[in-house]
């Protein structure tokens, strides 16, 4: 098994733009999680689907945060527009029922 | 509230045993998590326990659980250089798939 997959595995963009971060979830697994890291706060759960439904965004910091799981197998977490503040690495983890398995991570730097 | 605390630092000996405290604020939580995480990589889960429990062992990994004081340890034996990493306690609650993490402690191995 490939593990949990995320693409790209660094972004660098400028204030302003559209950035766009994917994860293809380990198949069978009917969770999916994505989470935002930095240093002053630490691992914060942004929103999570089960199902490919949504069932908790209140981590989703504001209205330019989006994320949809269209599929079992895909999603995407989308920030338009990102602001310098938006940098950190963005992870995404798949579960079957209570164990989380993380990917390798997005490092995202808005300039 | 959820709140999970870690101590952010410890350095032991190579060869030494390292213990790895946690403490958790709510007693709802029913089950409890080690992750690990390297430089540059996502989380690895080590292991977890329920709260029914009050140790689980693992090759190296000691879970120990009281469930009155709400702390949690983790023991690693005969600690590795390969061991040097942030290490992470996380609580979830029989409701929800959402996990609460710590801010991690950094373990250091010293040779």
């Amino acid at each position: 098994d490939a593990g949990v997959i995320q693409s790209p595995r660094h972004e660098v963009t400028e204030m302003g733009q559209e950035v766009t971060l994917r994860c293809k979830p380990i198949s069978g697994h009917n969770s999916l999680f994505w989470y935002r890291q930095t240093m002053m706060r630490g691992l914060e759960l942004l929103i999570y689907f089960n199902n490919n439904v949504p069932i908790d965004d209140s981590g989703m910091p504001e209205d330019r945060f989006s994320a949809k799981m269209p599929n079992a197998s895909f999603s995407t977490l989308k920030i338009q527009p990102s602001e310098p503040r938006d940098s950190a690495v963005y992870f995404c983890a798949s579960s079957p029922s209570r164990e989380q398995f993380f990917g390798p991570g997005t490092r995202l730097t808005v300039l | 509230g959820e709140d999970v605390e870690q101590s952010l630092f410890l350095s032991v000996r190579e060869g030494d045993s390292s213990v790895i405290n946690c403490t958790y604020t709510d007693s709802s939580s029913t089950y409890l998590y080690w992750y690990k995480q390297e430089p540059g990589a996502g989380l690895q889960l080590l292991t977890y326990i329920f709260s029914n429990m009050d140790m689980k062992q693992d090759q190296r990994l000691t879970v120990l659980l009281n469930k009155k004081d709400k702390h949690l340890s983790l023991r690693i034996a005969d600690t590795q250089t390969g061991d040097s990493a942030i290490y992470f306690c996380a609580e979830s609650m029989d409701s929800s798939y959402k996990l609460i993490f710590g801010s991690g402690t950094r373990l250091l191995v010293r040779p």
